[in-house]
């Protein structure tokens, strides 16, 4: 399998449910990314890493929590989600954070839905 | 604060029409990319550029970068039904590694 995999696609959560949302590249990449798009509004950066190493975290509140194991394998663990949460999720990869002129290379995103 | 501003949020045209979508700011950008995604897909990278003034041409589609680095346009030549989805353009603000996304532009070609 190449490219960039997010499981699940699909999510429907309560408000009080833990869940986790899993993203793996194939692709031999040092960067990975966390970002949320929501209806009219701009992607939404959340995390970086680089190498393993968090290198962005852009205010995002606690009850999203990143993990990242190794540099193929990226999660984003959900606890005590809100209905302004509801997003789309999107999972990226590239080469290198720190040259920024190589390009995203996403996953087809998990629609997540808080009820 | 968007620091992208894409216009027109939402276009339909006929088959066959000409189109131009529009990535502005009043930033520098060092660099500049643009995507497409299609429903229930991510993004996919289209072009990169990086110099002023920039012009790169990709079958139908022609993007260019402003000659001061702070806005872009996509122009596409006989649109079709394929050309369907959301334009996104990012730019990488000058002396920083943060890659802003403009909110998109939908483009819908009816057949």
């Amino acid at each position: 399998e190449t490219g960039v995999t997010q499981t699940p696609r699909h999510l429907v959560m309560g408000m009080t449910n833990k869940k986790s949302l899993k993203c793996e590249q194939h692709l031999g990449h040092n960067a990975m990314y966390w970002y949320k798009q929501s209806a009219k509004k701009p992607l939404e950066l959340m995390f970086v890493y680089s190498l393993e190493e968090r290198v962005e975290n852009n205010s995002v509140p606690s009850r999203f929590s990143p993990e990242c194991p190794n540099s193929s394998h990226l999660f984003l663990h959900l606890h005590t989600l809100q209905p302004e949460d509801s997003a789309l999720y999107l999972c990226a990869s590239s080469q290198d954070f720190y040259r920024m002129v190589s390009p995203l290379h996403f996953g087809n995103g998990t629609r997540l839905t808080v009820t | 604060t968007q620091l992208l501003e894409q216009s027109p949020q939402f276009l339909s045209i006929q088959e066959g029409e000409n189109l131009t979508v529009y990535c502005n700011s009043s930033s520098v950008f060092s660099s500049l990319q643009w995507y497409r995604q299609e429903p229930g897909e991510g993004p996919v990278l289209l072009v990169t550029v990086v110099t002023g003034g920039e012009v790169k041409k990709l079958k139908r589609l022609t993007f260019q970068f402003g000659d001061a680095r702070k806005d872009s346009s996509l122009h596409i030549t006989a649109a079709q039904p394929g050309d369907t989805g959301l334009y996104l353009c990012a730019g990488v603000v000058d002396s920083s590694y943060k890659l802003i996304f403009g909110s998109g532009t939908r483009l819908l070609v009816r057949p």
